[in-house]
């Protein structure tokens, strides 16, 4: 069974500090994993994307690593601001004969404080 | 070039009445999936249809839920006799032609739906 295992659940960091979140999974065949922000109230959008060959992806003060023996990726979130709570999902897709599906984790809420 | 839209945004029905979800796609996306999301849960896929097509049905319950996306109109996700455990977001992403890296679903608002 294909499952997406975050980490932690939720998390409370000072505006201006660091953070990483963590995702573990066992999805087969992987195709590529993604990490979304969703806000209150609305869509996730995707942050970045990475095939299985990508160890790094940045976005602004998002980075994303993987590791693709160990089934297990980072976010890592620079220099928070306020508008960075929200709740992070790591998302990995697999690829069947013809499209692909979507394995959600259940996401990290972080919450940025002044 | 707007994003996914989807309406209503909140939808309260009690239980017996039948909800229905509209999802309309980005321009140019003929691909339209369908997620469910509990509160604390992450998303669950539901469908995939592409245009007059369901592709994939295997998260969507047999009874009660249908889906459909016709060549003209909106996708359409609909639930008979709604029970309370059918309160959640649903929430319908789409995704144009399989051409470019990475193949990313753009996700709409949601619409919420709660069933008293």
């Amino acid at each position: 069974k294909n499952q997406v295992e975050q980490s932690p659940q939720s998390l409370i960091i000072l505006e201006g500090k660091n953070c990483t979140l963590q995702c573990n999974y066992t999805v087969s065949p992987f195709s590529n994993l993604r990490w979304y922000k969703q806000d209150t109230g609305r869509g996730p959008v995707s942050l970045t994307i990475m095939t299985f060959s990508e160890n790094t992806k940045s976005n602004g003060r998002y980075t994303a690593t993987l590791d693709a023996d160990t089934k297990q990726s980072s976010l890592h979130i620079t220099a928070s601001q306020l508008s960075d709570s929200a709740s992070y999902i790591c998302v990995v897709s697999a690829r069947h004969s013809g499209y692909s599906t979507l394995t959600f984790g259940k996401g990290t809420m972080l919450l940025v404080s002044p | 070039n707007a994003g996914v839209m989807q309406n209503p945004r909140h939808l309260v029905r009690r239980r017996g009445q039948e909800a229905r979800l509209r999802c309309s796609p980005m321009k140019g996306h003929s691909h339209v999936y369908w997620y469910r999301q509990l509160p604390e849960e992450g998303l669950k896929f539901m469908v995939y249809l592409q245009k007059e097509n369901i592709i994939d049905e295997s998260g969507m319950p047999k009874e009660r839920f249908s889906a459909e996306f016709p060549k003209e109109g909106p996708s359409i996700l609909r639930i008979q006799q709604v029970v309370r455990g059918d309160s959640a977001a649903y929430f319908c992403a789409s995704k144009g032609l399989a051409v470019f890296k990475g193949n990313t679903q753009y996700f709409g608002p949601g619409t919420r739906l709660t069933v008293l």
